[in-house]
């Protein structure tokens, strides 16, 4: 079955740096994969979506790259601030349509220190 | 728009004793999720509903968890028993249901079996 891993580590960083989060799957290539980010007490907030045959994604401070030979994909925040600290989410689907289940790695948690 | 509502917000109950718990997806959407985080985990999936049929139910522990959605709206998710295992935080979310949907949650249900 699919696995995902995510740095379960903290990753601490100094504000205005960029933060470089890692997400490694194993068995088949998603059709997509998702970034969330998600707070203490609250849910999952949907950040950007990256289908398989792009390279590279960008919103803002925000970056996403997906490398299916290496099946991997980094999440980058630059110039970082103390409001980006939380929990980040990565999650796959096999396919693009929506039978597949929607399957998330275990989150990294981010601190930016000002 | 309005959010995915989920009630209660927290919940305490002692093992052996049934829960239920509610959710009101953004209107519109056509699937709906439950999730179970378990602290320090990433989201499980434990049901998955298009409309008002059940898409994905592999990991739904059938033996005491059930979940209807009524009229392809609002949804329901029971435990019955509770295990002390069972505690986590219960996450509903809702998608529009064409291809490379982004997942909305709610801020979830926090469970405590003791």
């Amino acid at each position: 079955s699919q696995k995902i891993e995510q740095n379960s580590e903290a990753l601490n960083i100094q504000e205005g740096k960029t933060a470089t989060l890692t997400c490694n799957y194993t068995n088949y290539s998603p059709a997509y994969l998702q970034w969330y980010r998600q707070d203490p007490g609250r849910g999952p907030v949907f950040l950007l979506l990256i289908r398989e045959n792009e390279k590279e994604k960008r919103k803002e401070r925000l970056k996403v790259t997906f490398d299916t030979t290496l099946k991997q994909s980094l999440f980058h925040i630059t110039a970082s601030q103390p409001a980006d600290s939380a929990t980040y989410l990565c999650a796959l689907r096999r396919g693009s349509s929506n039978t597949g289940k929607l399957i998330f790695g275990q989150g990294t948690t981010l601190q930016v220190k000002p | 728009e309005a959010g995915v509502a989920q009630s209660p917000r927290y919940k305490i109950i002692e093992k052996r004793q049934s829960v239920a718990f509610w959710c009101n997806p953004i209107s519109g959407h056509a699937t709906l999720y439950w999730y179970q985080q378990i602290l320090g985990q990433g989201p499980k999936l434990l049901i998955q509903f298009q409309n008002n049929g059940v898409v994905d139910d592999s990991q739904l522990p059938k033996d005491r968890f059930s979940a209807e959605r009524l009229k392809g709206v609002d949804s329901t998710l029971k435990i019955q028993p509770a295990k002390l295992e069972d505690s986590a935080v219960y996450l509903c979310a809702s998608g529009t249901g064409t291809g490379n949907e982004k997942l909305f949650f709610g801020s979830g249900t926090q469970l405590s079996v003791l």
